[in-house]
């Protein structure tokens, strides 16, 4: 059984740098064709695609946060973090990672989402 | 402005049946599969369908999904309460949009 959990703070500045940890179970990341992403919701909107690492550190990231986005995995410790520069009041959101089964990218999806954790950026 | 295009609303009473559409272009549901997943309020989405068409383990048969060229639908027959949820559809694409996109979300009501 796959399990995956979000963990990070739940306040930050304006201009401060996120992290956020997904901490997962059921799954290796050193295992080829898996990857693990990462979601995000702003309170009462849609959801919006941030990044994906996969097992073999390939990376992709949203066109238009690309620049503030950094995704790394630890295998060793099965967990993969996001930073996210410059913070700003509309990075509010609740943050979501989740597993991805195949690295076909016309076949994309997630099978298994973490809880997500709500981080407010305010001063 | 999402990429996918949704209706924000639909709504159906217990025992109906409702679609919900997802539209695209030929960069994201015209060239890639088209997955769906569910939100319960307060929780985390659920994936409902994937591949446009198939059902994960556990997911009742009272939903089905389907595409054509750059639209796809989900359909939920027999509704019943606990399906009030926001459905989201989504799909890789395969232009500067990507490489994720969604839909902006139905909110769905059980009458």
């Amino acid at each position: 059984q796959i399990t995956l959990k979000e963990s990070g703070p739940t306040l930050v500045k304006p201009t401060q740098t996120l992290t956020l940890t997904c901490t997962f179970s059921g799954l290796s990341l050193s295992t080829s064709g898996v990857g693990v992403g990462w979601i995000r919701q702003p309170p009462g909107k849609a959801l919006e695609w941030l990044a994906v690492i996969y097992w073999n550190d390939d990376k992709r990231y949203s066109p238009s946060l690309k620049s503030r986005l950094t995704i790394t995995k630890d295998t060793s410790k099965n967990q993969v973090v996001l930073t996210m520069t410059n913070m700003d009041p509309v990075d509010t959101a609740t943050y979501y990672c989740a597993h991805i089964p195949t690295t076909v990218t016309r076949l994309f999806y997630m099978d298994v989402w973490g809880k997500g954790t709500t981080v407010t950026v305010s001063s | 402005q999402s990429v996918l295009t949704q209706p924000p609303s639909a709504s159906g009473t217990p025992g109906q049946r409702v679609t919900i559409s997802c539209s695209g272009s030929s960069s994201n549901i015209g060239s890639n599969t088209v997955n769906w997943y569910q939100q319960l309020p307060g929780t985390a989405p659920k994936l409902l369908i994937y591949s446009n068409n198939q059902r994960p383990s556990g997911v009742p048969d009272r939903f089905s999904g389907s595409k054509s060229g750059t639209s796809a639908s989900l359909a939920i027959t027999g509704l019943q309460s606990e399906d009030e949820a926001d459905y989201y559809c989504a799909a890789w694409d395969d232009s500067l949009n990507g490489p994720v996109v969604f839909g902006g979300g139905t909110k769905l009501t059980v009458l």
